[in-house]
């Protein structure tokens, strides 16, 4: 079955710890995007990649890294510079030229304490 | 920066109930985008509408684009308990990097 994975769902640190969540697809498709969602907010972007080996910040994208070295993954690492980082992290993805249509991933919830 | 404006933040209904929800921008968007979120998961596209004054429906649930391109609303006729979750209007906005910009949602609960 297409699809996105992320993992973990849960996911707990220390404040002051880096941490890496992985985002995977199947669907073959051009475009992956991190999103952050805290409680009663919409979904705000982080960072975003058209293509292998280039991504672009979000709108929020201070405290947050990512690399695209292959089309199926796209992992974000949330670094101990990230103020707030105890939220829900969705990953989604779409075909070039269709952006509009982006299929979620099930969403990471992180928890820094 | 640009805002979309949901309304209402929660809503509480029986089952069976028909429900509606709207969304308003100061701005113009050419594409506007309903999109649900069940508990626990990532949002899935339900309804996407190109042309204004366009009424798209699917199986209970019909959208329009409004006329003047700032607002949208969604309708869902006879809830049942699997509606439950989070609705989220979005737009297209192809003048800032061809991003998605989301609403903050409209929780819907269904009472039995």
């Amino acid at each position: 079955d297409g699809g996105i994975t992320q993992s973990p769902k849960y996911l707990f640190r220390k404040e002051g710890q880096n941490v890496t969540l992985s985002c995977e697809q199947n669907l073959n498709h051009d475009a992956m995007y991190w999103y952050r969602q805290d409680p009663g907010q919409g979904l705000r972007l982080i960072y975003y990649s058209q293509i292998v080996n280039d991504f672009q910040k979000g709108d929020i994208a201070e405290g947050y890294s990512v690399s695209r070295e292959k089309k199926e993954s796209f992992p974000l690492t949330v670094t101990s510079a990230q103020k707030n980082p105890t939220a829900f992290y969705l990953c989604a993805s779409s075909i070039l030229g269709a952006h509009y249509e982006q299929y979620f991933g099930p969403g990471t919830r992180l928890t820094v304490t | 920066g640009q805002q979309l404006n949901q309304s209402p933040q929660s809503m509480f209904i029986q089952e069976g109930e028909d429900v509606s929800m709207n969304c308003t921008s100061s701005s113009i968007f050419n594409t506007w985008l309903w999109y649900k979120q069940d508990p626990g998961e990532g949002p899935v596209l339900l309804i996407a509408l190109y042309k204004a004054g366009e009424l798209t429906s699917n199986g209970r649930l019909t959208a329009q684009f409004g006329i003047t391109r700032k607002d949208s609303f969604l309708n869902i006729s006879a809830s049942i308990p699997s509606d439950v979750g989070i609705y989220f209007c979005a737009v297209y906005a192809t003048d800032r990097d061809d991003k998605i910009i989301f609403g903050k949602g409209t929780r819907l609960h269904i009472l039995p």
